[in-house]
């Protein structure tokens, strides 16, 4: 079975600083992996995903991620933060192209100090 | 482009009482919908699955006849939460995605509160 771990429940920066989210990742296959962010009360904006190729991606608003299949890990970079990236950041996998079936982490929640 | 419109936002309603969410993909045809359920705090989780056309496939634990779903256009699918009570409290989400590589798109959410 799929399964995706973010260890940080919560995390704090300084506005300005580098950004690190993790994500872990046990999957049978070859994962497609995706990063998405959800603002309070709102839905989910995907922020990046991987399916092959080059194992840095980009996405929107500055982020990147890298995928390590030998650390089975995705993780999420920023090199400076602003304070509207305060927000809950999802890691998820599926399976394939397809009828893709999406397994959330537990997320972690993102705050910015000044 | 890839909008994904779902509504109401919010709706508040008695227990017993059924409830309709909507959610439309706004600039490409959806071959799939997926609807979510997020408790507080806490990550989504899938409920069901629907291809246009076809029967929902629900997820282990999902009452499919609490949750009704219907997929009936490329464009909308329904979520109706039959005679609701106030365990059904939660934030619906959907998603949609065309066919091909695309990922899914998501709407807004649905903030339920049932009395």
């Amino acid at each position: 079975a799929q399964s995706v771990t973010q260890p940080d429940i919560h995390i704090t920066v300084s506005e300005g600083a580098s950004l690190e989210l993790r994500c872990n990742y046990s999957y049978g296959a070859t994962p497609y992996l995706f990063w998405y962010v959800q603002s309070p009360g709102q839905g989910l904006q995907l922020l990046l995903k991987y399916f092959s190729g080059d194992t840095l991606v980009q996405g929107i608003k500055g982020f990147e991620a890298e995928f390590k299949r030998s650390q089975s890990s995705f993780n999420l970079r920023k090199p400076s933060v602003h304070w509207s990236d305060a927000a809950e950041y999802f890691c998820a996998v599926g399976p394939n192209f397809g009828n893709e079936k999406l397994t959330f982490g537990t997320g972690t929640r993102l705050t910015i100090i000044p | 482009g890839a909008v994904v419109s779902q509504h109401p936002s919010r709706v508040i309603c008695k227990s017993g009482t059924s409830v309709k969410i909507e959610c439309r993909s706004l600039d490409f045809q959806a071959t799939t919908m997926f609807w979510y359920r997020q408790f507080p705090k806490q990550s989504l989780m899938l409920m069901a699955t629907s291809n246009e056309g076809s029967k929902a496939t629900y997820e282990q634990g999902v009452e499919k006849d609490k949750f009704l779903i219907n997929h009936a256009s490329l464009t909308l699918s329904t979520l109706t939460v039959t005679s609701a009570h106030p365990e059904d409290s939660s934030f619906y989400i959907c998603s949609a995605r065309g066919g091909g590589a695309q990922p899914q798109h998501f709407g807004d959410g649905t903030r339920l509160s049932i009395l």
